[in-house]
């Protein structure tokens, strides 16, 4: 079955830049999404089709793509950043939906 | 405004069946595909599968089909996820979203529906 991975966690200081990849064979075809889930919360779409910002998301939060990875960037971090962010995507005939592992972000 | 609103939690018994709600309000509830993910405790999030409720066509990931049945009903704009015979190893944190189909992504979630499957 189709993967996504992604590291399991990510630490950066206030004010720093912090950057979150997802890799998976079927990125260069299918778009990604990022969501951010803080505890106890739903997750929240914060970036779709690779780096398009759903409105009232903050700025600082950017997202690209190169061959089978993508990469969520958040500039100047705040401690409000701090939560889970998991990658999402399509198999290559977008029959199935994937999500990937998760990545925790620790703003130090 | 788009809302989705989950049943409360729930507590079974291994072999109890089960099925947890979400109505969904703001939007044409019969117009858009609606899917639930698995959030197992302290684990990520996986993806179940999503259902049309104009025509109630649905697609379950590999890893759920047979396990679960998922369904709605645009008459009372609700989608259901069922269980007929519960195991422990269903306890987890399910969530329903509001999928953009073409894309192939959840644009709007509902808050969540904890269910807890112990003897």
């Amino acid at each position: 079955s189709y993967e996504l991975t992604q590291p399991p966690s990510v630490s950066v200081s206030p004010g720093q830049t912090a950057r979150i990849t997802c890799s998976g064979d079927a990125l260069p075809k299918q778009y990604a999404y990022w969501y951010q889930q803080k505890p106890g919360q739903a997750p929240f779409l914060v970036i779709y089709k690779d780096s398009e910002r759903p409105s009232g998301i903050p700025e600082r939060f950017s997202g690209s793509s190169s061959g089978t990875t993508v990469t969520l960037t958040i500039s100047g971090v705040q401690a409000e950043d701090e939560a889970d962010y998991y990658c999402q995507s399509a198999d290559s005939s977008a029959t199935s939906w994937v999500f990937g592992g998760g990545t925790k972000l620790t703003v130090l | 405004e788009v809302q989705l609103v989950q049943s409360g939690a729930e507590v079974k018994k291994p072999g109890e069946s089960l099925n947890i709600s979400c109505k969904g309000s703001g939007y044409t509830f019969s117009n858009y595909w609606i899917g639930w993910v698995r959030q197992m405790p302290g684990k990520g999030l996986e993806w179940m599968g999503i259902t049309y409720p104009s025509d109630s066509e649905t697609r379950y990931s590999p890893s759920f089909q047979g396990q679960v049945t998922i369904s709605a009903d645009k008459s009372i704009s609700t989608a259901y996820l069922q269980w007929n015979s519960l195991k422990a190893s269903d306890t987890a944190m399910y969530f329903c979203a509001r999928a953009n189909y073409y894309d192939s992504f959840f644009e709007y979630w509902g808050q969540g529906s904890l269910v807890t499957v112990s003897s």
